[in-house]
Parts: structure tokens; sequence; C-alpha cells
């Protein structure tokens, strides 16, 4: 099984249209978990953290599920520049260790 | 705030050819390094890591080779490049241990 798994996409939406990306990890003793974004021939960027009781970041949700070891991201009201590769990535718990990438899920939100 | 550099941003090398890549933090002190590279089509693979001067752990047998020779600069190396070195190469930093954030990276074909 693959540390991170994501579904690649692409998911093609309209403007304003709501989407939500899902994402599964393989180790469970993984503690920090995150969304990059990353655009087409570009650095990714961190998104935003993920927190166990779940958070938002404007129109950005992102939950945890530590049972299911399941993380997702919601995002609501769609835009032009939402259209990225959006990565999942985990953490286990020890300083200087490496982040864990998922492969990423392609948004392309269309006019 | 902090800044982290990369160049070049893009470089094409002949087979067996050496290589040199740099990347430099500004406005943080200590902080841990990474190198990672993004194959065409895949995630992102994490080559090595250092969490001080002179400190290098590899995660992945290859063709490369890191170096710190000051706190916040980090070189990768290569003394004969392969076909199969090409790539999206890409230095990040953490101070917490956590968050990583990314330089805008270096696209290097060898030909």
């Amino acid at each position: 099984r693959k540390e991170v798994e994501q579904d690649p996409g692409p998911f093609n939406v309209p403007e304003g249209a709501t989407v939500a990306f899902n994402c599964t990890y393989s180790n469970s003793a993984s503690q920090s978990f995150f969304w990059y974004r990353q655009d087409c021939r570009k650095e990714p960027k961190l998104l935003m953290s993920v927190y166990s009781s779940g958070n938002e970041d404007g129109r950005f949700t992102a939950q945890l599920n530590r049972a299911s070891q399941y993380i997702s991201l919601l995002i609501r009201d769609s835009k032009l520049s939402d259209s990225a590769t959006y990565l999942c990535v985990v953490k286990a718990n020890q300083a200087g260790t490496a982040l864990i990438f998922g492969k990423g899920t392609t948004l392309s939100v269309s006019s | 705030s902090q800044t982290i550099h990369q160049w070049p941003a893009t470089l094409v090398q002949p087979v067996g050819s050496p290589l040199s890549l740099e990347c430099t933090v500004e406005g943080t002190s200590n902080p841990n390094l990474y190198w990672y590279r993004q194959a065409a089509g895949r995630g992102l693979q994490l080559l090595f890591y250092s969490v001080g001067i002179g400190q290098i752990s590899s995660e992945v047998p290859q063709n490369l080779s890191a170096s710190r020779p000051q706190d916040r600069q980090f070189i990768l190396s290569s003394k004969k490049l392969l076909l199969s070195d090409s790539g999206f190469y890409l230095c990040a930093w953490t101070a917490s241990g956590y968050e990583q954030y990314f330089g805008p990276g270096t696209r290097l074909t060898v030909t």
C-alpha cells in the first residue's frame, strides 16, 4: 500500500462548484497533515495545515479522520484560479523527518 | 521574512557531466533543509535532508550527493549525470520541523 494515496483526477468543474478531494495514508504514526497546491511547472506551496478538529480558511475546509486514516479538502465556490494540483502531505511526529507527499489531484475549473 | 533561493532555474546537461545546484535560505537560523526531486508525472521524492552544518541524511541510494557547508546553504551535486537524473529539483526548509516551504526549483534535463 502506498504511503499517501490520492485520486489523480482530473476533476473538471465549472466556476462556482463545490469540489472535494480525499486522501488516505498508511502510517498510523503520522501526526501532521497538510494540503499543498502546485501550479504547473512551479513549486508546491502550502495551502493549509489540517488539524484534528478540522479547520477552515475562507473557501477551503480540511478534515482529518484518524480512525480511518483519511484526510479531505473541500473547496467551495470554485474560481478559475483554483485550477492546480493539490497535494496531500503527511509527516511522522519526529523533528527533521521529511514530508510524505501524495502524487496529487488535478483540478480544472472552467468558466 | 524568510525567503529561499535556488539556482539555476533551468539547466540542460549532457550525460556524464557534473552537476551542482545551490539553495540558500534567508531570514532564519538553523533551518532543516531538504532536497526533493519530482520526475515527470510523478510525486515528490525526498533525496536528502540536513538538520545542521555538515549533517546530511540520504533517503534513497542514487547518483547524487549533498553538502551543507554553511547554516543556510544546501548544495546538490553529481560527478556524472545519468539520463534518469532529469527532473524538477526542489529545495525546502523548515524552522518548526513541520510545515515546509519550497524554493522555486531547478528544472534539469539530461541529454
